[in-house]
């Protein structure tokens, strides 16, 4: 399996564009996680879904992000518009669900607002 | 609210030398703690996990972790580095559902 897929994996967009990020888990995954990180806040969760229902969105900044899992195979973070304040790494990971399984991380697209 | 701290934002060590990276945590339910292991430009990858039974977890590349209650810790340990030991680590907890909350990480420096 190629693993977690994400892209672009760099972004450099003005303030005020919308931004999409894309995720492919794992075939076979069916919980799916969106994560960011930056010096300040360190890694936090964003949202996940079990079965491409949104479980948990509490860690969505504000109503500018949103995130969509229209199949088992795909999801989608935006942030219209984009700030300054949300240049960060964002990371899609995947896993068989449950607490205790591992969940693989894609390898982050790096968004830059100017 | 469960969480993890992690002592050290940086720990330098010589190759061969004993890694140490500590981690405690706070949950008011038996834990489910992970490690993971950040390279540069890279995604996270999964080092080692304890959720029950033994308390001495191994894990990929060496390392080891064991989980003591009693100290409300699980420290990393591998017994001699390796250049390509450097990276960043990060402690985390699973909390509710599946939602993992990490520590703020630690950057292991290795020297020749």
């Amino acid at each position: 399996d190629a693993g977690v897929i994400q892209s672009p994996r760099h972004e450099v967009t003005e303030m005020g564009q919308e931004v999409t990020l894309r995720c492919k888990p794992i075939s076979g995954h069916n919980s799916l996680f969106w994560y960011r990180q930056t010096m300040m806040r360190g890694l936090e969760l964003l949202i996940y879904f079990n079965n491409n229902v949104p479980i948990d969105d509490s860690g969505m900044p504000e109503d500018r992000f949103s995130a969509k899992m229209p199949n088992a195979s795909f999801s989608t973070l935006k942030i219209q518009p984009s700030e300054p304040r949300d240049s960060a790494v964002y990371f899609c990971a995947s896993s068989l669900g449950g607490r205790d399984n591992e969940q693989f991380f894609g390898p982050g697209t790096r968004l830059t607002v100017l | 609210a469960q969480s993890v701290t992690q002592l050290g934002s940086h720990v330098s060590v010589s190759e061969g030398a004993l890694v140490l990276l500590r981690c405690n945590y706070s949950s008011s339910v038996p834990p489910y703690l992970f490690w993971y292991v950040q390279y540069p430009n890279q995604g996270l990858q999964l080092l080692l996990k304890y959720t029950t039974g033994a308390t001495l977890v191994k894990g990929i590349n060496g390392f080891e972790a064991e989980f003591k209650k009693s100290e409300t810790s699980f420290h990393l340990t591998k017994p001699s580095a390796h250049m390509s030991d450097a990276a960043e680590y990060f402690c985390a907890v699973i909390t509710g559902f599946q939602k993992l909350v990490f520590g703020t990480g630690t950057r292991l420096l290795v020297s020749p």
